[in-house]
């Protein structure tokens, strides 16, 4: 699965959106670019993933550039509890691969401040 | 609510005294997988289930067993546990096939003194 780069922490105002970048340049054709974030004490929680296109969901928006070699997640309007470490990962879709592990980096860190 | 469940939440235990941490999973899942996460080296994968009656190892499977005699229920069994068994697993579930996301429970802080 292609590594991933994203800045180690970020600080966001509430109410604002929040942009989180991810340079995945080594991406090849049949990868996704999934996110995750961990909020303190829980479990990893899924957020989106795209292969190609911009995606958008309740909780976020996905924008991959067109040559796919970089994404940003943007959370449009951050709210205190959207505090937590987000998780960019980029891997074959194909469960079966690799025993349909994900491979999580260190993320970002992101405060979102009142 | 679609969750994964995960029991106990917390559990300190003693040096070759077996025990089980539950996981269940209420979305009718074929996939699970068990996770440790340690500082400074993230979440590795100990096992996984493709489907009932189907396992296999991940990366770091020594020392760990799995079970999947049902559908839902996917337990992780440490037969003599030892201090470097001292972490926090995470059990994840996802429908078969691909492109969709995982499921994962709230964890459970083990340790082993």
């Amino acid at each position: 699965d292609a590594k991933t780069t994203q800045p180690t922490s970020m600080d966001c105002a509430e109410g604002r959106a929040a942009n989180l970048p991810c340079n995945h340049s080594t991406i090849s054709g049949n990868e996704y670019v999934y996110w995750y974030r961990r909020i303190h004490s829980q479990g990893p929680q899924y957020i989106i993933h795209g292969l190609k296109n911009n995606e958008t969901n309740e909780m976020a928006s996905l924008i991959i550039t067109e040559d796919r070699k970089s994404s940003t997640l943007i959370l449009p309007h951050a709210t205190l509890r959207d505090t937590a470490v987000y998780y960019c990962i980029v891997r074959n879709a194909l469960i079966y691969n690799q025993g349909g592990k994900l491979i999580f980096g260190q993320g970002t860190e992101l405060s979102v401040k009142p | 609510e679609a969750q994964v469940t995960q029991n106990p939440r917390y559990l300190i235990t003693v040096t070759g005294k077996k025990l089980t941490v539950t996981c269940s999973q209420n979305m009718n899942h074929e996939y699970m997988s068990w996770y440790r996460q340690d500082p400074g080296l993230g979440l590795r994968q100990i096992y996984y289930s493709m489907n009932v009656e189907v396992t296999d190892k991940g990366d770091v499977p020594e020392g760990y067993k799995v079970s999947r005699k049902e559908k839902r229920n996917f337990p992780l069994i440490l037969e003599s546990p030892s201090p470097n068994q001292t972490s926090l697993y995470f059990c994840a579930s996802s429908e078969k096939g691909y492109v969709y996301g995982y499921t994962f429970g709230s964890g459970t802080r083990l340790t082993v003194v």
